[in-house]
């Protein structure tokens, strides 16, 4: 079956570096991928998409890697700041239907 | 431009009772979802809507009810509620449109629902 890993421990850094988050993906094999920020009690937000023929995607302190070899994908914040703090989601799409599926998060803590 | 809306926000059930959450998005999308969220479990799909008058199946559609009668408007339905329907329901929409174009998914603030 399909299966979208996160970490699910929280991530806590220091203010300033740099954050990655991995998402791993089994029995998929996604047209293109999603992450999504989410802050306690609200709804997901859309940030960044990457498609299986780019290897990396910015836009300004993030980066976004897909690697369709390894099923991963890497989301990278450079000089974190405590606003960062809050739940990254991963969702790979595929190209077969309408439906979205979500991993279950990475906490991020970005300590001042 | 309030995007998508859901109410109610909160509620508490009783085992057994019924309830609609509605969900109203003013960006004319095709698309529209349902979630659940529970800790640990992430975002599971229960209904989605790919058109006024259409509903399909998601991942977890079992005790639970959508309708799509008009295209701003997606409504999910509890008609028995139980316990374990305790969670945070998440509405969503996109605008139609060719899978590789990865259309920006837009989401609810969630309604918490609690089933005593």
């Amino acid at each position: 079956s399909q299966k979208i890993e996160q970490n699910s421990e929280a991530l806590n850094i220091q203010e300033g570096k740099t954050a990655t988050l991995t998402c791993n993906y089994t029995n998929y094999s996604p047209a293109y991928l999603q992450w999504y920020r989410q802050d306690p009690g609200r709804g997901p937000v859309f940030l960044l998409l990457i498609r299986e023929n780019e290897k990396e995607k910015r836009k300004e302190r993030l980066k976004v890697t897909f690697d369709t070899t390894l099923k991963q994908s890497l989301f990278h914040i450079t000089a974190s700041q405590p606003a960062d703090s809050a739940t990254y989601l991963c969702a790979p799409v595929d190209n077969a239907g309408n439906m979205l599926t979500f991993g279950g998060g990475t906490r991020l803590m970005v300590k001042p | 431009n309030a995007g998508v809306t859901q109410t109610p926000k909160f509620r508490v059930l009783k085992t057994g009772q019924s309830m609609t959450l509605l969900c109203a998005q003013d960006m004319n999308h095709e698309y529209m979802y349902w979630y659940r969220q529970d800790p640990g479990m992430g975002l599971r799909l229960i209904h989605y809507s790919v058109g006024e008058g259409t509903t399909a199946k998601g991942e977890v559609p079992d005790g639970y009810n959508v309708s799509r009668l008009k295209k701003q408007n997606f409504l999910l339905g509890l008609e028995s509620a139980a316990p374990s329907q305790t969670s945070v329901y998440f509405c969503a929409s996109r605008d139609q449109g060719e899978h590789y174009s990865g259309n920006t998914i837009y989401f609810g603030e969630g309604s918490w629902l609690t089933v005593v």
